[in-house]
């Protein structure tokens, strides 16, 4: 079983200003997934990124990246200035490798980016 | 189809009525998902199939609650007797085989009254 905390319930930046998203994982696996997603107010989840748990390298995609470090359980996602667009609630989550393919799910962060 | 296509989008329904809520995955995707979400909260899981094969109901929250894939394609998710409490968004997600990234359909909300 995993347990995924985002303490960040929300945050608001004025459009251009850099912003990290914080997730914080707990599990007992060895070999695990993390997961964004991202849930504008259509309400649809759409992933965003998926990260092995044997594979710390931080990813970077255009104006997103990603700092994953095992040592500390966490999952950073950061927006690099960031647009009105960018406004949605944002989740982590973690899965385990095994047969169980269910997702376990952070609380979100509810960013919201002022013109 | 092109993504997960969920119906109804909105129910209301009046305490103790029974709800379907319909799900049509992405053709090809076996592996198909329920997930609740209250308000202001993250998705948790309900339910999974694997064709029409129930592999794991451990979310369900009470016996009021009731899945089916028949067929491995469509799936139903049933409430029966519906409480205030039930009141969320049921969310719905495919995969391909072997696969755990999920691909979400835009859900459907309950509200009971």
């Amino acid at each position: 079983a995993q347990k995924v905390t985002q303490a960040q319930t929300e945050i608001s930046v004025v459009e251009k200003e850099d912003v990290t998203l914080d997730c914080v994982y707990e599990t007992r696996d060895t070999t695990y997934y993390l997961f964004w997603y991202k849930q504008p107010p259509s309400g649809e989840l759409v992933f965003l990124i998926r990260r092995n748990s044997f594979d710390e390298q931080n990813e970077i995609s255009g104006r997103y990246s990603w700092n994953f470090q095992k040592s500390t359980s966490s999952f950073n996602f950061t927006i690099t200035a960031s647009q009105v667009v960018d406004s949605a609630v944002y989740f982590c989550a973690a899965g385990s490798s095994g047969s169980a393919r269910q997702l376990t799910f952070g609380s979100g962060t509810q960013l919201t980016v002022l013109p | 189809g092109a993504g997960v296509s969920q119906s109804p989008r909105y129910k209301v329904a009046k305490r103790g009525q029974d709800v379907a809520l319909r799900c049509d995955p992405i053709s090809g995707h076996v592996s198909l998902f329920w997930y609740q979400q209250a308000l202001g909260q993250g998705p948790e899981f309900l339910t999974y199939f694997q064709n029409e094969a129930q592999l794991d109901k451990s979310g369900l929250p009470s016996d009021r609650f009731f899945a089916e894939r028949p067929e491995g394609s469509v799936s139903t998710l049933k409430i029966q007797r519906t409480q205030q409490e039930d009141s969320a968004v049921y969310l719905c997600a495919s995969s391909l085989p072997g696969a755990n990234v999920l691909t979400f359909g835009a859900g459907s909300r309950l509200t009971v009254l």
